[in-house]
C-alpha cells in the first residue's frame, strides 16, 4: 500500500519556466490537497479538491493551477516560476473533511 | 477563524524522560484534533487524533494527547523520550463548522530534541 505518491522528488528550473507536480493516492479518498513549507511559515494550503471534479483556492494560489483528474490524481501546475515559489510541496488526502490526512514524501523545488 | 498555537519553537529532553510538546487551538464549534511528526526530508505522519470520547488518546510510537476543553489544549505526551523522537511536530486542527481544505489548520511547529 503506496498511500500518497508524489513526483519528482526533487526539481531545479529557471525563472520562467513550467512545470507539473503529480501526485496520486491509493487510499480511495474524496479529498486531496497541496500544501507548501516554507521555514518560518508552516504549512500553508495552496489548493485543494474536496471531491473528484471540483478544486478550490487555499491561501497562497496564485501562480499556480490545479487538476483533479481522476479520483486518485491531483496536479499541481506552475505556470511561470519564480524565485518566490522556491519551497517544499506536499500532496495530501483524507477520507472527508472530518478525517486526518496522509501526507506525501515532499518534493522540493528551486527556482534560480 | 479557527487556530492553532504552538507556544513553543523547540523543546529539548533528556533520554528517558518524560516530554510534552503543546498545543492550543482556537474553533467555534467542536474541534477535530491532530499530532503529525515530520523527520528531516520526509513528509508528515500522521500520530494521533481526538475526535470524541476519551480525553485521552494513545497513537503510534507510544505517544499519547490529552484534550482538555476548557484549556482549549491538546498536549502531546511520552512517558519516556527517545532519541529517535528528535523531529519536528505538527499540531492540527479542523473545524467541523467550516469546509473541507479551509477547515484544516496546522500550528508552526515544534522542534524537539531528546538529548543521549
Amino acid at each position: 500500500n503506496a498511500g500518497v505518491t508524489q513526483t519528482p522528488k526533487f526539481q531545479v528550473l529557471k525563472t520562467g519556466q513550467s512545470m507539473t507536480l503529480q501526485c496520486a493516492q491509493d487510499m480511495n479518498h474524496n479529498s486531496m490537497y497541496w500544501y507548501r513549507q516554507d521555514p518560518g511559515m508552516g504549512l500553508r494550503l495552496i489548493y485543494y479538491s474536496a471531491s473528484e471534479g471540483t478544486t478550490d483556492k487555499g491561501e497562497v494560489p496564485n501562480g499556480y493551477n490545479v487538476s483533479r483528474l481522476n479520483k486518485r490524481e491531483f496536479s499541481l501546475r506552475l505556470e511561470s516560476a519564480a524565485p518566490s515559489q522556491t519551497s517544499v510541496y506536499f500532496c495530501a488526502s483524507s477520507e472527508s473533511r472530518y478525517t486526518e490526512a496522509f501526507f506525501g514524501q515532499g518534493t522540493r523545488l528551486t527556482v534560480v | 477563524a479557527q487556530s492553532v498555537a504552538q507556544p513553543e519553537d523547540q523543546v529539548n529532553v533528556a533520554e528517558g524522560n518524560p516530554l510534552t510538546v503543546k498545543c492550543t487551538y482556537s474553533v467555534s464549534g467542536n474541534p477535530y484534533l491532530f499530532w503529525y511528526v515530520q523527520y528531516p526530508n520526509r513528509g508528515l505522519q500522521f500520530l494521533l487524533k481526538y475526535i470524541t470520547g476519551d480525553n485521552l488518546v494513545k497513537g503510534s510510537y507510544g505517544f499519547e494527547a490529552e484534550f482538555n476543553k476548557s484549556q482549549t489544549s491538546f498536549h502531546l505526551k511520552k512517558p519516556s523520550a527517545l532519541v529517535s523522537d528528535s523531529a519536528l511536530y505538527f499540531c492540527a486542527v479542523r473545524d467541523i463548522n467550516v469546509g473541507d481544505g479551509q477547515n484544516f489548520v496546522f500550528g508552526p511547529g515544534t522542534r524537539l530534541s531528546v538529548l543521549p
